[in-house]
């Protein structure tokens, strides 16, 4: 069935520096990727997302690269934050099918 | 804030027993999603319902069930409940019933089953 695979399951970056979560997908029909951050008794927020039409998109300090052929997309911070600590989940739904798949999270942890 | 309301956000009570977790979606949104997120774990699609209708069904028990109301809100039921049934469970809305619609996630509501 499809599948969604996020790594790594936790990542620890110093303020200042990158961080760099990755996915991949199973279903090739795949054409919508949302990234969600959710902190710490709190729902999940949607915090970028990517469609299939495009390779890259960034909005600040966040970006989202899309890799079709290879099926991959990847979320990319810059110049972290300690309050961009949290989990991370990204997710892959296609036109057509009936439901959104989630990875498993990233727990990101940004020492100041 | 997302807009999606869902009460209440704390939930205790015993083996056995049942319970009704209500979502209000956001102005405007006709898709309603019900999500489980065990203890440290992703978030498992249980079932989705558009304007009304059932429109998905994921990995939602025999024992769970749920139904969308005229007025949109949504309500999960739990009954003959097990200590495995202990999680956040997180309601979503989307404006139409497209799988690649944004989701926008309510605030959760915590099920402790002792």
């Amino acid at each position: 069935g499809e599948n969604v695979e996020q790594h790594p399951s936790t990542l620890s970056v110093q303020e200042g520096d990158s961080a760099v979560i990755k996915c991949t997908y199973s279903d090739s029909a795949s054409n919508y990727f949302p990234w969600y951050k959710q902190e710490l008794g709190k729902g999940p927020q949607l915090i970028i997302d990517i469609r299939s039409n495009v390779g890259e998109k960034k909005d600040q300090r966040i970006a989202v690269t899309l890799n079709k052929t290879a099926k991959h997309f990847s979320l990319h911070i810059t110049e972290t934050q300690p309050e961009d600590s949290a989990v991370y989940f990204c997710a892959a739904s296609s036109t057509g099918g009936f439901k959104t798949i989630f990875g498993a999270g990233t727990r990101l942890f940004v020492k100041a | 804030d997302s807009g999606v309301t869902q009460t209440p956000k704390h939930l205790i009570t015993a083996t056995g027993q049942r319970v009704t977790l209500r979502c209000s979606p956001r102005s405007g949104d006709l898709s309603v999603y019900w999500y489980q997120q065990s203890l440290d774990q992703g978030l498992q699609f249980l079932i989705q319902y558009y304007n009304g209708e059932e429109r998905a069904k994921g990995n939602i028990l025999e024992r769970f069930s749920a139904q969308q109301f005229p007025d949109l809100h949504s309500e999960l039921n739990l009954s003959s409940l097990e200590l495995g049934d202990s999680a956040l469970y997180f309601c979503a809305s989307s404006r139409t019933s497209a799988s690649t619609d944004t989701q926008y996630f309510g605030p959760g509501t915590r099920l402790t089953v002792l």
